[in-house]
């Protein structure tokens, strides 16, 4: 019954290392997100891809690339994990088509912690 | 001037008070307008979307007003399980692109 799920939850790594974060909605929503919370609490946005189709990339370090498969899925792999990258990487899906109005749904969150 | 500001509290209330936090947005072409709730290491939760016409929810009722761009949310009867952060959520452009902005959120704190 999971609306929006991601995988794994905890994932503690060592710098340098290369790790991913798999996404999955089955709202039948066509528009998801990546949003990372960092240890201030603030939520910024990184991704938002619609029908598969990057649409935003906000400034995020080329470390960081998404993939999305279909359009019920957004993975997204880190490269050389810095110290920095440590946050909770939340997942979101929304409905297009009702135009911007549709609110977000979010996954439960990945807490990273690169030491 | 940041794109969704919220002041961080946190407020401290006694249950049963009425507690209001307002979000102020710099972007007047602004069409949609959300408060989310999060709990402490979870993930956020829509609590509501705000209308033009503003709306209400059981306790919960929110407006806005486009004229000073910002949207507010009322809290009547505060229960114990009202304490959480509140973020406010703007989507700054019309339609097509689906940027929704979050705000630094407003903590409160329900004390019984």
């Amino acid at each position: 019954d999971t609306a929006v799920s991601q995988t794994p939850k905890y994932l503690v790594t060592q710098m340098g290392n290369d790790k991913s974060i798999k996404c999955e909605q089955n709202l039948g929503h066509d528009t998801m997100y990546w949003y990372k919370q960092d240890s201030k609490k603030f939520l910024k946005i990184m991704f938002s891809y619609n029908n598969k189709e990057l649409i935003i990339n906000e400034t995020v370090p080329n470390r960081f690339s998404p993939k999305s498969p279909d359009k019920a899925h957004l993975n997204l792999h880190i490269n050389s994990l810095e110290l920095g990258d440590s946050a909770v990487y939340f997942c979101a899906s929304s409905r297009a088509g009702t135009g911007s109005r549709s609110p977000l749904h979010f996954g439960n969150g990945t807490r990273l912690t690169v030491t | 001037r940041k794109e969704v500001e919220q002041d961080p509290g946190p407020f401290n209330v006694p249950e049963g008070a009425t507690v209001a936090f307002n979000c102020t947005y710099s972007n007047s072409a602004s069409q949609s307008f959300f408060w989310y709730r999060q709990d402490c290491r979870k993930e956020p939760k829509l609590l509501m979307s705000v209308y033009s016409s503003g709306n209400e929810d059981g306790r919960f009722t929110a407006q806005l007003n486009r004229a000073s761009q910002y949207i507010s949310l009322l809290i009547r009867d505060s229960k114990l399980s009202d304490s959480a952060t509140y973020l406010c959520v703007v989507n700054p452009v019309p339609s097509g692109t689906y940027k929704y902005i979050f705000g630094t959120g407003t903590r409160l704190k329900v004390l019984a």
